[in-house]
């Protein structure tokens, strides 16, 4: 069974930095592109980032770009976000998803995990 | 950047009647692969977006067969034949040909 469980949300004055983690397991994590994907509350759904199977590929949303990274761990089977320079906006429910292969720039999602919220506010 | 239209934004629907919403993306989602890069998401109440459909017209493993896609090139629909007490939600459109960009969703509540 495909899980994926993200952490380290929480709320962050405007100009600090959050490391974010998602958890996977039940499938072989090296081998699909993850994303994350958020949503501000009480709005819909906006892609953030995404990184390729290896983690030598990634692409950033450009309302995040220059601020915020994404990587992975393979051998931990786990993904991160670091978000730096955060703003009000930046708050919302950080989801991580799933690819469908190693492609990072094409394609869906088939799994989600819970999300984690990040409040950014003084 | 691509971007996805999705019409209406609210649905009122009585139990088992249809339903179906449309989703209109600024560029063509098929690409040279053969393949329509558009998918359907539901986002139940209090949970994370579900699969329905992919490329279009599949249906994700698990999903009632009331739920069909249609549609190519730019403009796409999805219908639920008989809408149930459990079809609540929002319904999200997504592109995946270019990066992702997901419609502003369409909320659908039972009458």
């Amino acid at each position: 069974e495909v899980q994926l469980v993200e952490s380290g949300g929480g709320l962050v004055q405007p100009g600090g930095s959050l490391r974010l983690s998602c958890a996977a397991s039940g499938f072989t994590f090296s081998s699909y592109a993850m994303s994350w994907v958020r949503q501000a509350p009480g709005k819909g759904l906006e892609w953030v980032s995404a990184i390729s199977g290896s983690g030598g590929s990634t692409y950033y949303a450009d309302s995040v770009k220059g601020r915020f990274t994404i990587s992975r761990d393979n051998s931990k089977n786990t993904l991160y976000l670091q978000m730096n320079s955060l703003r009000a906006e930046d708050t919302a429910v950080y989801y991580c998803a799933k690819g469908i292969n190693w492609n990072p720039a094409k394609g869906y999602f088939d799994y989600w995990g819970q999300g984690t919220l990040v409040t950014v506010s003084s | 950047d691509i971007v996805m239209t999705q019409t209406p934004l609210s649905l009122s629907v009585t139990p088992g009647q249809p339903a179906s919403i449309s989703c209109k993306s600024s560029q063509s989602l098929l690409h040279s692969d053969g393949k329509t890069y558009l998918y359907w998401y539901l986002q139940k109440p209090g949970q994370s977006p579900q699969l329905l459909i992919y490329e279009v017209s599949s249906r994700f493993s698990g999903v009632p067969d009331r739920f069909s896609g249609s549609g190519s090139g730019t403009d796409f629909t999805l219908k639920i034949s008989r809408v149930e007490a459990e079809d609540v939600g929002v319904y999200y459109c997504m592109q995946g040909i270019h990066l992702r960009t997901f419609g502003q969703g369409t909320k659908v509540e039972i009458k």
